[in-house]
């Protein structure tokens, strides 16, 4: 059971790039979610889906999109990259809701991004 | 808005020794997570509460929801439990999770 995946583990990239990081989890999870880790902050959330085709806003989303199209995946955009999105990047799945409330999270091993 | 609130910031504690580490919230929630994260980088579910006390080996969660706290106790730590430990809590009604800093404890031999 592979959990979530999440790829790449390292990336560079220069201002103005852009660039995919992906999520996938084969546990048929409604709830994805997708975090930035910066030193001396908690995770922060940025996007977050609860199914297929529904995402919404986090409390950081300036600069990211994502989109839904599959219960497996949640990928995250960076249309152009710029030197304050470099940061640590988390996906996390659950099988809870805040109705159903059932849910452990599952994180995959982290994105860790550098813009030049 | 809704604050988490750790501590403390940092633990070092001797091998053996009884570690709690605390957090406290300011709104209602529907869900309480503790989450360990390694050195490495990777993060871990330890226990979802949303009440009352849960046990798995040596770590014990319990949470007091009219006092908004919850505690992480380790009993007998050791070396590996040398970690960061983050509390995250879901408001209830939203899907969406706060979390707070996180505590990085370091168990010496």
């Amino acid at each position: 059971n592979a959990g979530v995946t999440q790829t790449p583990k390292f990336q560079v990239l220069k201002t103005g790039q852009s660039m995919t990081l992906q999520c996938a989890q084969d546990m048929n999870h409604e709830y994805m979610s997708w975090y930035r880790q910066d030193p001396g902050m908690g995770l922060r959330l940025i996007h977050y889906s609860v199914g297929a085709g529904i995402t919404d806003q986090g409390e950081v989303p300036n600069g990211y999109n994502v989109s839904r199209s599959t219960t497996e995946d949640f990928p995250l955009r960076l249309l152009s990259a710029a030197p304050s999105q470099t940061s640590v990047y988390f996906c996390a799945s659950t099988s809870g809701t805040s109705v159903l409330n059932t849910g452990e999270l599952f994180f995959g091993e982290g994105s860790r991004l550098t813009v030049l | 808005k809704n604050e988490v609130e750790q501590s403390p910031q940092n633990l070092t504690a001797q091998e053996g020794e009884f570690i709690t580490i605390n957090c406290s919230y300011s709104v209602g929630i529907s869900a309480l997570h503790w989450l360990q994260q390694h050195p490495g980088g990777g993060i871990v579910s330890l226990f979802m509460l949303s009440s009352g006390k849960k046990k798995h080996g040596r770590l014990i969660a319990t949470i007091n929801i009219q006092e908004k706290h919850s505690s992480l106790h380790i009993t007998a730590s050791h070396p590996r439990d040398s970690a960061v430990y983050i509390c995250a809590v879901r408001e209830g009604g939203s899907e969406k999770l706060v979390f707070g800093k996180g505590t990085k404890l370091t168990v010496n031999p």
